[in-house]
C-alpha cells in the first residue's frame, strides 16, 4: 500500500495568496484527519471527516481555512488568504472503518508551508 | 485547549544508554499513545495504552499508563542511532476520535 499521500511536500507562497493542500487517504479508509504542527503549539487537529462528511471542524483556526472531501479518495485543505502565521507543517491522516480512534490513524509525510 | 506537558523537551544520550520521557496532564485520559516522528515524515504509532496501570512493551520500548490516568511514560532501553527522532505522547478523552491532544514532543539525539 502506498500509504497516505500528500502534495505538495513543500510550498512557499507570499502573504495573501491562496494555498491548497491535497491528501489521498489509504484505500479503504473512511476517516480522514487534517493536522497542523508548529514548534509553539505542537500537533493540533484541525478537522476530521468520516465517510466524506465533516464531523468536527472546531480546530479550524478561522474562516480563512476550509476543507473539503468530495470523495473517499481525495481531500483538500485551503487557506485563503494566507498569512505568515499559517507557516507550519500540515499533516493528513486516515483511519479504517470502525469506531474513530486515534490509535488507528496513519499519517502522511506532511506538507511544509512557508508564507512569506 | 487541553495541555499535555511532555518532558524533557530534548535529550542527548550516548548509544547504549536507556532513555525515559514522560507526559502529564491536568485531565483524566482514557487512552495514552506514544508516537515517533522522523525528520520529514509524519508521526508513527509506537505503543497504545488503554487501561490505568497498563504496562506495554514493543521491542526495546516500554510504556505505562499512569494509575491516576493523568500521566504516562515511555522508556527506551539500550538506545541505538536509529532511535533519533521526536517522540510525542497523545492523550484521548472519552471514546471518540476527536477528543485527543498531543504533547509538544521530546527530541532525542543518540550519539554513536
Amino acid at each position: 500500500d502506498a500509504g497516505v499521500i500528500q502534495s505538495p511536500r513543500h510550498e512557499v507562497t507570499e502573504m495573501g495568496q491562496e494555498v491548497t493542500l491535497r491528501c489521498k487517504p489509504i484505500s479503504g479508509h473512511n476517516s480522514l484527519f487534517w493536522y497542523r504542527q508548529t514548534m509553539m503549539r505542537g500537533l493540533e487537529l484541525l478537522i476530521y471527516f468520516n465517510n466524506n462528511v465533516p464531523i468536527d471542524d472546531s480546530g479550524m483556526p478561522e474562516d480563512r481555512f476550509s476543507a473539503k472531501m468530495p470523495n473517499a479518495s481525495f481531500s483538500t485543505l485551503k487557506i485563503q488568504p494566507s498569512e505568515p502565521r499559517d507557516s507550519a507543517v500540515y499533516f493528513c491522516a486516515s483511519s479504517p472503518p470502525g469506531r474513530v480512534r486515534t490509535d488507528t490513524q496513519y499519517f502522511g509525510p506532511g506538507t511544509r508551508l512557508t508564507v512569506l | 485547549g487541553q495541555q499535555l506537558n511532555q518532558s524533557p523537551q530534548s535529550m542527548f544520550i550516548q548509544e547504549g544508554e536507556d532513555v525515559s520521557m514522560n507526559c502529564t496532564s491536568s485531565s483524566i485520559f482514557n487512552t495514552w499513545l506514544w508516537y515517533k516522528q522522523d525528520p520529514g515524515e509524519g508521526p508513527v504509532l509506537l505503543i497504545a495504552l488503554y487501561k490505568a496501570g497498563e504496562l506495554t512493551s514493543n521491542g526495546r520500548l516500554t510504556a505505562q499508563f499512569g494509575i491516576t490516568r493523568k500521566d504516562s511514560f515511555l522508556n527506551i532501553s539500550a538506545s541505538i542511532p536509529s532511535d533519533v527522532g521526536i517522540y510525542f505522547c497523545a492523550g484521548q478523552i472519552g471514546g471518540t476520535g476527536n477528543q485527543f491532544y498531543f504533547g509538544t514532543g521530546t527530541s532525542l539525539t543518540v550519539i554513536p
